[in-house]
């Protein structure tokens, strides 16, 4: 079952605009993260944000939590052509467990 | 390259044959997990391993499936009595159980096609 549901589930762009996608979950988690997949390069980690983080950067890539509305953003700035892909968020529980469950999806395609 | 590895990346077999797949993790990692994935959807878990230790499985899985990892290393995959709806991706992917280290690594799949 998936725990995640992505939204939306498809995104057409211009290259160089920015893309945003939303990530809602149902339980009380460790940590979220995001992950692109293409079918040149299979899954790919982008970035991890923890349940005390409210909002995390790596390059072009920014990510925000609200842990109150069990829901997360991604927002990939300046997008490339190379950005498409299907990204997926992926919940990893509170507790020991070590079980990630990963949403839906988001396609996104940028247009060159 | 030292990235996870699956073998074979393809694999076609008839309704009620047996089928096993094969993972090689990245070496120094501890973790395990296996994942199907169906089009259009994302990665469901089936099963972890910690060293040569199952320790979650999902109860999704049916028990025509069976997962090993001896010896901590690689592991297998095994579906008995495949059926139409067992037709996937099948995803492989590993991690280290290092303090906050939970970014997994994952291997190229193999789809699996039962006709």
């Amino acid at each position: 079952s998936q725990q995640g549901e992505e939204d939306p589930q498809a995104l057409s762009i211009q290259e160089g605009e920015n893309a945003t996608m939303n990530c809602s979950y149902k339980t009380s988690i460790n940590n979220l993260q995001w992950y692109r997949q293409n079918s040149g390069r299979g899954l790919v980690h982008l970035i991890l944000i923890r349940s005390n983080e409210r909002e995390k950067h790596s390059g072009r890539l920014r990510v925000t939590l609200d842990t109150s509305k069990k829901s997360s953003s991604l927002l990939i700035t300046a997008s490339r052509a190379a950005d498409t892909a299907s990204y997926f968020c992926a919940t990893k529980p509170s507790g020991g467990y070590q079980k990630v469950t990963f949403g839906t999806g988001t396609k996104l395609q940028v247009i060159p | 390259d030292t990235g996870v590895s699956q073998d074979p990346r393809h694999k076609i077999t008839k309704r009620g044959q047996n089928v096993t797949f094969r993972c090689d993790p990245i070496s120094e990692h501890n973790r395990l997990y296996w994942y199907r994935q169906t089009l259009g959807q994302g990665p469901e878990f089936l099963t972890y391993f910690q060293n040569e230790a199952q320790l979650e499985k999902s109860r999704l899985l049916s028990d025509r499936f069976s997962a090993e990892r001896p010896k901590g290393s690689f592991s297998t995959l095994e579906i008995q009595r495949t059926e139409q709806g067992d037709s996937a991706m099948y995803l492989c992917a590993s991690s280290l159980s290092a303090a906050g280290s939970y970014e997994q690594y994952f291997g190229p799949g193999t789809r699996l096609t039962v006709t």
